[in-house]
């Protein structure tokens, strides 16, 4: 079956624009996951959504970040006023639930900001 | 704050030797995850667990939840296997993983 997949591969953006990153999780996965993992860095959690809600928005670094999950399936990162800090590869994850499982990883999308 | 810890930093082995990864882990962890990362970000995930032992192939991930310790060990280690290779720490009511900073791993012909 098909894996969790997002667009675009690469987005390169000028500072101060806005951008939105997509993530189309598996099919049946009710839990997923943004993370972003900068340049010689492991990923860190940005927000996570069980079905339609953001059950853990915690790790979003401020009001600029934001994400939705519209029917509980494809979810979009927004990022306003963008800043060369947030460059970065954003990856997404899904899982069958919350709890114990193995998180499944998009090839995620790096953004690069000019 | 949960806090995962990884070592070595960088690997660099000869084709066939045997490579063992080390993570360790804080309170509050209640299942750890390895994870594979090539060049180009692909994540895949090798094993998640929460007690005793997995093999699959030629990894073994162990784990001491007395010591807050896991493992990762490659058998007849491959120039395929050069990889970054990543253990996080699943918690919290999300489940949310926190990272360790990674092992980049070099195996040579």
């Amino acid at each position: 079956g098909a894996g969790v997949s997002q667009t675009p591969s690469n987005k390169v953006t000028e500072k101060g624009k806005y951008v939105e990153l997509r993530c189309d999780p598996i099919s049946g996965h009710t839990a997923l996951y943004w993370y972003r993992q900068s340049l010689g860095q492991g990923p860190e959690f940005l927000i996570y959504f069980q079905g339609t809600g953001a059950a853990d928005d915690s790790g979003l670094p401020n009001d600029r970040f934001f994400a939705v999950r519209p029917e509980g399936s494809v979810s979009t990162l927004k990022i306003q006023r963008t800043e060369r800090g947030d460059s970065a590869v954003y990856l997404c994850a899904s899982s069958l639930t919350s709890g114990p499982w193995e998180q499944f990883f998009g090839p995620g999308t790096r953004l690069t900001v000019l | 704050k949960n806090e995962v810890e990884q070592s070595p930093q960088n690997l660099t082995a000869q084709e066939g030797e045997f490579i063992t990864i080390n993570c360790s882990y804080s309170v509050g962890i209640s299942a750890l995850h390895w994870l594979q990362q090539h060049p180009g970000g692909g994540i895949v995930s090798l094993f998640m667990l929460s007690s005793g032992k997995k093999k699959h192939g030629r990894l073994i991930a162990t784990i001491n939840i007395q010591e807050k310790h896991s493992s990762l060990h490659i058998t007849a280690s491959h120039p395929r296997d050069s990889a970054v290779y990543i253990c996080a720490g699943d918690s919290g009511s999300a489940r949310q993983l926190t990272f360790g900073s990674g092992t980049q791993l070099t195996v040579l012909p």
